[in-house]
């Protein structure tokens, strides 16, 4: 059974930065895109970004209004994929999920979030 | 790249059929079949339901079908059940690689 933990979030100054760590278990890690997705209280969800599969070169994309502050990382060791967020807005405040992203682009396992609040 | 365009809620009895529309542009779902519906409970994550805009995962309602005409994909839910009140988001590849979302239509079954 496919399991993602997602940890790290918690309450952060603006300007200030974060990880968030994904844990996965239940699947072949290694070959998996990984994608981060959003969801600001009360809104709609939007995507953050994903990092290829090292035997896709393991690079990453990022949504315009995260491109340049936030980087995606993975430790296929481990089997677990970050989020280092850097200049964090309030706008950033939102439940951060882990998901995996497969074949045709659909979002097929998602984790349960951890929330991140950006406030002063 | 913006938003997709979903209608805020819809509406619906026990037993009728509903369509939701997502609306994107020629660059995204006019231009492809790259399309994905989630549905998600209140304090849930999203859970996928339909992918490449018509095929269904397994575990997935077959009450659930997936369509697309042009640049607007739909979501239509025959046989309604309170259980399905839930909000609903599509989801489409974009160009550069990006996905973008709808801003999610809030189903009530009445």
């Amino acid at each position: 059974e496919v399991h993602l933990v997602e940890s790290g979030g918690g309450l952060i100054t603006p300007g200030g930065s974060l990880r968030l760590s994904c844990a996965a278990s239940g699947f072949s890690f290694s070959d998996a895109w990984m994608n981060w997705v959003r969801q600001a209280p009360g809104k709609g969800l939007e995507w953050v970004g994903r990092i290829k599969s090292e035997h896709d070169a393991g690079t990453t994309d990022f949504a315009a209004p995260v491109k340049g502050r936030f980087t995606i990382s993975r430790d296929d060791s481990k089997s677990i994929v970050y989020l280092q967020m850097n200049g964090l807005k309030t706008e950033d405040t939102a439940l951060y999920y882990c998901t995996t992203l497969s074949g045709t682009f659909k979002l097929d396992y998602w984790g349960q979030g951890t929330l991140v609040t950006v406030s002063s | 790249q913006s938003a997709l365009t979903q209608p805020a809620s819809v509406s619906g009895s026990p037993g009728q059929s509903i369509t939701i529309s997502c609306t994107g542009t020629s660059s995204d779902v006019g231009s492809h079949d790259l399309v994905s519906w989630y549905q998600q409970f209140p304090g849930k994550a999203p859970k996928l339901i339909i992918y490449a805009t018509t095929k269904r995962p397994s575990g997935s309602s077959n009450r659930f079908s997936g369509s697309k005409s042009g640049a607007t994909a739909s979501l239509t839910i025959s046989g309604l059940q309170v259980e399905d009140e839930a909000d609903y988001y599509c989801c489409s590849y974009a160009p550069g690689g990006a996905l973008v979302f709808g801003g999610g239509t809030r189903l009530t079954v009445l």
